[in-house]
C-alpha cells in the first residue's frame, strides 16, 4: 500500500528558529512536492523535486529551502521561522508518468510563536 | 493565478441527497483531478479526467469536464455522512504536467 509519512503531526516553534520538516515515501516515486494550506487559499506549491538533488521553485518559495539527498526523502527547511509561516504543510509524491495522481502525507500543522 | 476555483465554498445536504461541486479554471489544461480531504488530514485522490474526455464515473462519483467553458463538476450521488469532507480540484500546469494547481475547495457537510 502506498505510504507517505511526515515526521510530525503537530509542531510548535519560536520565531527565528530553523525548522526541518521531513517527508518519506516508500513507493520509489520520482516526484515529491511540498505545499502549504491556509484557510481560503487552498494548497499552494512551495517546492517540488523531480529527481534526487533536483528541485524547482513553486509559487511561494520565499523563506523556504528544500533538500533531496535520497529518492525517498524530501525535506522542507524554514531557515528562520516567522509567524506568517504558521500553516498546515503537506507533502506529496507521484511517479514521473504523465498524468499521475499525487499521494499525500497526513500533514504537519506548524505553529510559529 | 492558474488555480482552479471551486464553487460553492460550502455545501450542506441531507444524507441520501446528491451533492454537486463545480470547478472553474483559467488556462488550457491537459488533465484535471479531484481530491478529497477529511478534516485535518492529507488529500486523497478521487478521479482524474483528461482534456479529451467529457465525463467519467467511479462508483457514486461522476465528473464532467467542459474545456470550452474551462469548468468541471463533481457529482456525488446518494451521499452519506462519511462523505463529509473538503473537495478540491487540481489542474495541471502548462509548462509541467507533473505540477498541479489546487483550488481552495468546497466544504461538504452531509447531515445524517
Amino acid at each position: 500500500d502506498v505510504k507517505v509519512t511526515q515526521s510530525s503531526r503537530y509542531l510548535v516553534k519560536r520565531t527565528g528558529e530553523k525548522v526541518f520538516l521531513e517527508c518519506v515515501q516508500d513507493m520509489d516515486h520520482e516526484n515529491m512536492f511540498w505545499y502549504r494550506q491556509d484557510p481560503g487559499l487552498g494548497l499552494r506549491l512551495i517546492y517540488f523535486s523531480y529527481d534526487v538533488k533536483m528541485k524547482e521553485k513553486g509559487d511561494i518559495p520565499e523563506g523556504y529551502s528544500v533538500s533531496r539527498e535520497k529518492k525517498e526523502r524530501f525535506s522542507l527547511i524554514l531557515e528562520s521561522a516567522s509567524t506568517n509561516q504558521t500553516s498546515m504543510y503537506l507533502c506529496a509524491s507521484s511517479t514521473a508518468r504523465v498524468p499521475d495522481t499525487q499521494y499525500f502525507g497526513p500533514g504537519t500543522r506548524l505553529t510559529v510563536l | 493565478s492558474q488555480q482552479g476555483e471551486e464553487d460553492p465554498q460550502a455545501l450542506s445536504i441531507q444524507e441520501g441527497e446528491n451533492a454537486t461541486m463545480n470547478c472553474s479554471y483559467k488556462t488550457s489544461i491537459n488533465n484535471l483531478q479531484w481530491y478529497r480531504q477529511n478534516s485535518g488530514r492529507g488529500l486523497v485522490h478521487l478521479i482524474l479526467i483528461r482534456s479529451n474526455e467529457r465525463e467519467k464515473h467511479s462508483g457514486r462519483l461522476r465528473v464532467t469536464l467542459d474545456t470550452s467553458k474551462k469548468s468541471s463538476s463533481l457529482l456525488i450521488t446518494a451521499s452519506r455522512a462519511a462523505d463529509t469532507a473538503s473537495y478540491f480540484c487540481a489542474t495541471d500546469a502548462e509548462d509541467n504536467f507533473n505540477k498541479f494547481y489546487f483550488g481552495s475547495g468546497t466544504k461538504l457537510n452531509v447531515k445524517p
